[in-house]
């Protein structure tokens, strides 16, 4: 069965400091591992994916999230945060033969200045 | 860019109520996809449709069916709304190619009172 969890509901942190919002999942086969961001009251925006290749992905706004197949992790990362950046980050994997994305419960990201 | 609509931002509906939701994209995607989003459990598949007048259940269909006569259009419908049907609800899209992104609507938020 494909799941994915995110551990933190939430996660604090100040302007400039990095951060680190945390993913793992469980999957058949190979993973394809996603990250998509929600600000209030809008729909989900993708900002990056891991197929294959680079464990260091690299996506919008400044973020990279880091493929770890041992550990089933796929965390995602940003060397100095903003304000602008809090919002509802969600976690996402999709099987290689099911067409289905399968979404972590979300974590809310507070940046504060 | 690729734009995903949906009819309505916010909608109240009474028990009991037929209610349409519907959501169209411009980007000739095969697949569309509803989803609910309920805090602390993230996004849940609905239903989703691989081709005009084709779909398949997702995780909790339970109360609800599609339709979708139009590549563009995919409409959601509950065929008589119960107050556990208060959700936001997120329309998306992708071409058919497996590895691709999902993209999204704004969200519906439905109050069923």
């Amino acid at each position: 069965a494909q799941s994915v969890a995110q551990p933190e509901d939430q996660v604090n942190v100040a302007e400039g400091n990095p951060l680190t919002v945390k993913c793992t999942y469980s999957v058949s086969g190979n993973p394809y591992l996603f990250w998509y961001v929600q600000y209030p009251n809008r729909g989900l925006q993708f900002l990056l994916k891991y197929i294959t290749g680079d464990n260091l992905v690299k996506g919008s706004y400044g973020f990279e999230a880091e493929f770890n197949k041992s550990q089933t992790s796929f965390h995602l990362k940003k060397p100095s945060a903003l304000v602008s950046d809090s919002a509802l980050y969600f976690c996402a994997v999709r099987a290689y033969n099911f067409n289905k994305f399968y979404f972590g419960s979300g974590t809310k990201l507070n940046v504060k200045p | 860019d690729v734009k995903v609509t949906q009819s309505s931002r916010y909608l109240v509906k009474r028990t009991g109520e037929k209610v349409f939701l519907e959501c169209v994209q411009d980007m000739d995607h095969e697949n569309m996809f509803w989803y609910r989003q309920d805090p602390g459990l993230g996004l849940r598949l609905i239903y989703f449709s691989y081709d005009v007048k084709m779909k398949e259940k997702g995780d909790i269909p339970e109360g609800y069916s599609v339709s979708r006569e139009k590549k563009e259009r995919f409409s959601l419908i509950l065929e008589s709304a119960s107050t556990n049907q208060t959700s936001m609800y997120l329309c998306a899209s992708n071409i058919g190619q497996l590895l691709e992104t999902q993209y999204f609507g704004p969200g519906t938020r439905l109050l069923v009172l």
